[in-house]
C-alpha cells in the first residue's frame, strides 16, 4: 500500500463525454503527477501539480486539466473525449526535493472511451 | 529529447536463476533512476532507486548504474514465479518529471 488512493478505479465514458479522475496523495507528499499509460506502454506524463500550481507538462492537449487542493489530492479532468484516450491513469505522490525524488503511484483509473 | 530505451521482452528465465534487465538513456546531465514492477492490471510499484554510480543492493535485487555508458540495469537473484511481470525503468533529469521505458516483460517459469 503506497497510501495514493484514486477513484473510481474503473469508468466507461462515450466519446464527447467530460471525464474526472480523482487522486488522494500520500500524507506528507506536496506534489501530483499524472500519467496516461496506453496498453503495451509505459506511462506518458501528462502534467505535475505542486503547491497547488501546474509546474509541467507533457504533450497532451488542452482539453487535459487538472486542479491540487490545499490538502494535496488532485483532479484530472478530460473534455470531449476521444477513443485513443483509453488508458489506465495513474496518479503519482512524491515529496519534491530537486531530484532525488520517489514517487509512488495510486492503484490507477481504467478509463474506457465508446 | 530525453528518452528510455528498453527490450520489450519477454524475458523467460527458470526458477531460481538470475533474471537481468537492461536500460539505456538519452541525454547525459544528472539524473536519478528508478526500477518499477507491474503486474498485468495493476499499477506500477517502485522497486529501487539509484543515484550513483555502482551498485545498489536490496535483498535479491541489484541495481547497477553506469552512467558513462548510459545504461542502468536490475539483477533479480533466485527469480521466482512471483517475479513475473513487467519493469518499468524510470529516469529523472534534474526536476523533470518522470520518463519511462515501455517496460520489458519479464516470465519466471517453474
Amino acid at each position: 500500500e503506497t497510501g495514493v488512493t484514486q477513484s473510481p478505479t474503473h469508468l466507461i465514458k462515450t466519446r464527447g463525454q467530460q471525464v474526472t479522475l480523482r487522486c488522494s496523495s500520500q500524507s506528507g507528499h506536496n506534489t501530483v503527477s499524472w500519467y496516461q499509460q496506453a496498453l503495451g506502454q509505459g506511462p506518458q506524463f501528462i502534467f505535475q501539480y505542486y503547491r497547488e500550481e501546474e509546474n509541467g507538462r507533457g504533450n497532451f492537449p488542452p482539453r487535459f486539466s487538472g486542479l491540487q487542493f490545499p490538502n494535496y489530492s488532485s483532479e484530472l479532468n478530460v473534455n470531449a473525449l476521444e477513443l485513443d484516450d483509453s488508458a489506465l491513469y495513474l496518479c503519482a505522490s512524491s515529496f519534491l526535493r530537486g531530484q532525488d525524488t520517489e514517487a509512488f503511484f495510486g492503484q490507477g483509473t481504467r478509463l474506457t472511451v465508446v | 529529447q530525453k528518452e528510455v530505451e528498453q527490450n520489450s521482452g519477454p524475458l523467460s528465465v527458470p526458477e531460481g536463476a538470475i533474471a537481468s534487465l537492461n536500460c539505456t538513456y538519452s541525454d547525459r546531465g544528472s539524473q536519478s533512476f528508478f526500477w518499477y514492477r507491474q503486474y498485468s492490471g495493476k499499477s506500477p510499484e517502485l522497486i529501487m532507486f539509484i543515484y550513483s554510480n555502482g551498485d545498489k543492493e536490496d535483498g535479491r535485487f541489484t541495481a547497477q548504474l553506469n552512467k558513462a555508458s548510459q545504461y542502468v540495469s536490475l539483477l533479480i537473484r533466485d527469480s521466482q514465479p512471483s517475479d513475473s511481470a513487467t519493469y518499468l525503468c524510470a529516469v529523472k533529469w534534474g526536476n523533470t518529471p518522470l520518463v519511462f521505458g515501455k517496460g520489458t516483460r519479464l516470465s519466471v517459469i517453474a
